[in-house]
């Protein structure tokens, strides 16, 4: 069975400060790791995705996570955080090939104050 | 990317009336499309798999008289909910499917907020 953690219900930074959102997997078999990013009243929209290729994978908006293999863990990251960035982000996972359904995450809210 | 979107984007209704939620694939087709249901400040629950022609497939404890589903086509679904009850009021998100090579993505449409009175 696959599931997901993410570790922070909340996180506050101050824009141009760097952004962690921590997320940490459990897959029985090579898995599918998705971010994505949900804005108030809207649908989610994909930030990026890790599908064995690359384990560092760069997405939309300046966003990237590293997939480590050794910590179950796909953490994101972003450099410098902007006030547009102030949204609900969900880590999901899936089983690569034999592709199954998608399994959410409880999701993380970024704030970021000026 | 894929776009998907819903109609309507909003519903208000009466406690025990019928209400027809449309996802659409605009550039693409998609075999595969899911509903998902989206409480306040909570995670998306997936409630079934909808399958272009034939029955869709509910998740454990959704009520398929309840929630009809119907994936006529290869660029529509549709979600309807039945004798609406205000505990009802949700906010139901679909996505469809996009095989790409060995992988595959779902990719989400905006939102319907349902409000039942």
């Amino acid at each position: 069975a696959q599931s997901v953690t993410q570790l922070d219900s909340h996180v506050s930074v101050s824009e141009g400060t760097p952004v962690l959102l921590r997320c940490n997997y459990s897959s029985s078999y090579s898995p599918s790791l998705f971010w994505y990013v949900q804005h108030p009243n809207k649908g989610l929209q994909l930030l990026l995705k890790y599908t064995s290729a690359a384990t560092l994978v760069k997405g939309i908006n300046g966003f990237e996570a590293e997939f480590k293999k050794s910590e179950t863990s796909f953490h994101l990251t972003k450099p410098s955080a902007h006030m547009s960035d102030a949204a609900e982000y969900f880590c999901v996972v899936s089983e690569t090939l034999s592709f199954q359904k998608l399994v959410f995450g409880t999701g993380t809210r970024l704030l970021v104050s000026p | 990317g894929a776009v998907v979107s819903q109609h309507p984007s909003r519903v208000i209704c009466k406690s025990g009336t019928s209400v027809k939620i449309e996802c659409r694939s605009l550039d693409f087709q998609a075999t595969t499309m899911f509903w998902y249901r989206q409480f306040p400040k909570k995670s998306l629950m997936l409630m079934a798999t909808s399958n272009e022609g034939s029955k869709a497939t509910y998740e454990q404890g959704v009520e398929k008289d309840k929630f009809l589903i119907n994936h006529a086509s290869l660029t529509l679904s549709t979600l309807t909910v039945t004798s609406a009850h205000p505990e009802d009021s949700s906010f139901y998100i679909c996505s469809a499917r996009v095989r790409e090579r060995v992988q595959e993505t779902q990719y989400f449409g905006p939102g319907t907020r349902l409000l039942v009175l």
